[in-house]
């Protein structure tokens, strides 16, 4: 049950937007964003819970559409620091093993 | 820094061999979770251990254990060890706090197998 991500890459000029999606097969009861640079650890963005939500962190901001099972990220006015790949994460249920997608690989040129 | 300590960092051995990846959580995570990278691959989970016994389990391979003591700390046991081994193996572990299941990753163990 790995959530899909789409797209699998994205080249960006600075200053554009970006949208990252991903959908699961299954009912949800959280979806988790993460982003990793080349050989460190994933860093923790945001956490959506189950009730349709939105959230906003700096430029990154998240929805959830629990009744379409799908989450989107959204990137407004991309920087070079948010060059990486970017994975969503499901939760089944409450303290549910968290299940991450194949990544969204974002370029963003100068 | 995550607060999530994995050692060692790095390491090389030989295929057949037996290693042992350790993780100390963060003070006060009950959960440990262990996720495997290899190359350009997105997050494998393994296994999930709260409070000392097994959550749940991913895609493990029968030549993988793993076990979290009472100090919380898990150990993660890979023998018999092949080529197609050789991954970035993550520990994280995770608190319920106002966010939500917050999990925080350690720095990974490189795991060279040649």
């Amino acid at each position: 049950q790995q959530p899909v991500q789409s797209p699998q890459a994205v080249i960006l000029r600075e200053g554009e937007d970006a949208v990252i999606n991903c959908s699961s097969s299954k009912a949800l009861y959280s979806v988790h964003w993460y982003r990793q640079k080349h050989g460190e650890a994933p860093v923790f963005l945001m956490i959506l819970l189950k009730g349709g939500e939105q959230k906003g962190h700096e430029k990154i901001s998240a929805s959830f559409n629990e009744k379409k099972q799908q989450s989107s990220l959204y990137l407004t006015a991309s920087q070079l620091s948010y060059s990486g790949t970017y994975f969503c994460g499901t939760e089944g249920n409450r303290d549910d093993k968290i299940i991450f997608g194949k990544g969204t690989r974002l370029h963003i040129l100068p | 820094d995550s607060g999530v300590t994995q050692t060692p960092k790095h390491l090389i051995t030989a295929t057949g061999q037996r290693v042992t990846l350790r993780c100390s959580p963060r003070s006060g995570d009950l959960s440990v979770y262990w996720y495997q990278q290899s190359l350009d691959q997105g997050l494998q989970f393994l296994i999930q251990y709260y409070n000392g016994e097994e959550r749940a389990k991913g895609n493990i391979l029968e030549r993988f254990s793993a076990q979290q003591f009472p100090d919380l700390h898990s150990e993660l046991n890979l023998s018999s060890l092949e080529l197609g081994d050789s991954a970035l193996y993550f520990c994280a572990s995770s608190v319920w706090d106002s966010l939500g299941n917050t999990i925080y990753f350690g720095e990974g163990s490189w795991l060279t197998v040649v």
